[in-house]
């Protein structure tokens, strides 16, 4: 099993609200990672998290706040958004965080912020 | 951080060779390089990575320049269902920690 899940597909909120993306993967990888991608334009790493631990926090807003439960699970917990928070967001797990293995992405969650 | 450096845009004829290029010329001793691609707002999906030596898989080949200072991807027989946009992407570190640094891509548009 080489895939990466992620949870809702699509997801319309308003700039009041809250809400949780959820990445999944049973690949045993304990490297796991958000991305964030505006149209037409190339993924930007968002977090990563290192056997449950937030390792990289690329200066994201606090309005988006990721969690790591488990080694299979990653959530990203939505709050307060902007409009220009609109995107595609991406899992990515690795294998090791420290080596050369390659990252499994899941198929993204569309978001909308109105 | 090593950057990469892509052209916008290429086509090419289906059947015959794709041939993307990347330069990398701020690259590490010991950073690797990785081609994603991605299709239609998809997930990227990994296609093949490399240190110096030249890499062949399934998918594609990854030749190396001896520099290290650039790259290229190539997909020996281009089907429609290659037309992507392709990443070049190098890794960089953050507290000793790897985190890909994805180039801006090459939209790569496989003609009948």
């Amino acid at each position: 099993d080489t895939e990466v899940t992620q949870t809702p597909k699509h997801l319309v909120m308003g700039m009041t609200n809250k809400k949780s993306l959820k990445c999944e993967q049973h690949m045993g990888h304990r490297a796991m990672y958000w991305y964030k991608q505006k149209a037409k334009k190339p993924p930007e790493l968002m977090f990563v998290y290192s056997y449950e631990k937030l390792s990289i926090n690329e200066s994201v807003p606090s309005r988006f706040s990721p969690e790591c439960p488990n080694s299979s699970l990653l959530n990203l917990h939505l709050h307060a958004l902007q409009p220009e928070d609109s995107a595609l967001y991406l899992c990515a797990s690795s294998l090791e965080p420290s080596s050369s293995y390659e990252q499994y992405f899941g198929p993204g969650t569309r978001l909308t912020v109105t | 951080d090593a950057k990469t450096t892509q052209p916008p845009s290429m086509d090419c004829a289906e059947g015959r060779a794709a041939n993307l290029p990347c330069n990398h010329s701020t690259i590490s001793g010991n950073e690797y390089v990785y081609w994603y691609r991605q299709i239609h707002s998809q997930g990227p999906q990994y296609i093949i990575h490399g240190l110096k030596n030249n890499e062949t898989n399934e998918m594609a080949s990854l030749i190396i320049t001896e520099d290290r200072k650039s790259s290229t991807l190539i997909l020996p027989h281009a089907t429609l269902r290659d037309t992507a946009v392709y990443y070049c992407i190098v890794r960089g570190t953050t507290s000793g920690t790897y985190k890909y640094i994805f180039g801006t891509g090459t939209r790569l548009k496989v003609l009948a």
